[in-house]
């Protein structure tokens, strides 16, 4: 599976729309773009994925860049409980295995 | 509806005595199992995943062991806690081709 680069941590006002970004330069074509975030002492909780579409749920939003190398995460407003570690993932829809490699996430603060 | 359960919630254990955590899955069928280890202030280590009864893959060699005796059951061990096993333990379940969905987690000490 694909590496993924993701920054240490952000900072977002509360009510504005949270930004995360993720470098995926390595991704192959039949890899998908996971998204995942942990609330403190909590099990990671799914959030949205996608191939090659922007997508879009009740929970965020995923733009995928048209060579797929990179992502963004958007949640459009963003709420004091957003605030946690997002993990951005790749890996073959198709896998057998599934395996889902956590690296280190971005750490989103959101303050009042 | 699918859900996943997982116990205890906490556990407080002495180095060298034993280790059961049990997962279990409801609502489907054959799925993909997974045991992973949170230690404090890092992130998610993948420990073991089962595709099928009987069969269980290790990614990181270690004092732990799984075991998956039924369809929808998964059992973490160890004979002998040791200090460094100390964590936020997390099983999940998928169906190939969809998303993961993580139990509440068991924190582990071990004193």
């Amino acid at each position: 599976d694909a590496k993924t680069t993701q920054p240490t941590s952000m900072d977002c006002a509360e009510g504005r729309a949270a930004n995360l970004p993720c470098n995926h330069s390595t991704i192959s074509g039949n890899e998908y773009v996971y998204w995942y975030r942990q609330i403190h002492s909590q099990g990671p909780q799914y959030i949205i994925h996608g191939l090659k579409n922007n997508e879009t749920n009740e929970m965020a939003s995923l733009i995928i860049t048209e060579d797929r190398k990179s992502s963004t995460l958007i949640l459009p407003h963003a709420t004091l409980r957003d605030t946690a570690v997002y993990y951005c993932i790749v890996r073959a829809f198709s896998s057998n295995t599934g395996k889902l490699i956590f690296g280190q996430g971005t750490t989103l603060q959101v303050k009042p | 509806s699918q859900t996943i359960h997982q116990w205890p919630a906490t556990l407080v254990q002495p180095v060298g005595s034993p280790l059961s955590l049990e997962c279990t899955v409801e609502g489907t069928s054959n799925p993909n199992l997974y045991w992973y280890r949170q230690a404090a202030g890092r992130g998610l280590q993948l420990l073991f995943y089962s595709v099928g009864i009987g069969q269980i893959s290790s990614e990181v060699p270690q004092n732990l062991s799984a075991s998956r005796p039924q369809d929808r059951q998964f059992i973490l061990s160890s004979k002998k806690l040791l200090l460094s096993d100390s964590g936020f333990y997390l099983c999940a379940w998928t169906l190939k081709g969809q998303g993961y969905t993580f139990g509440s987690g068991t924190r582990l000490t071990v004193v």
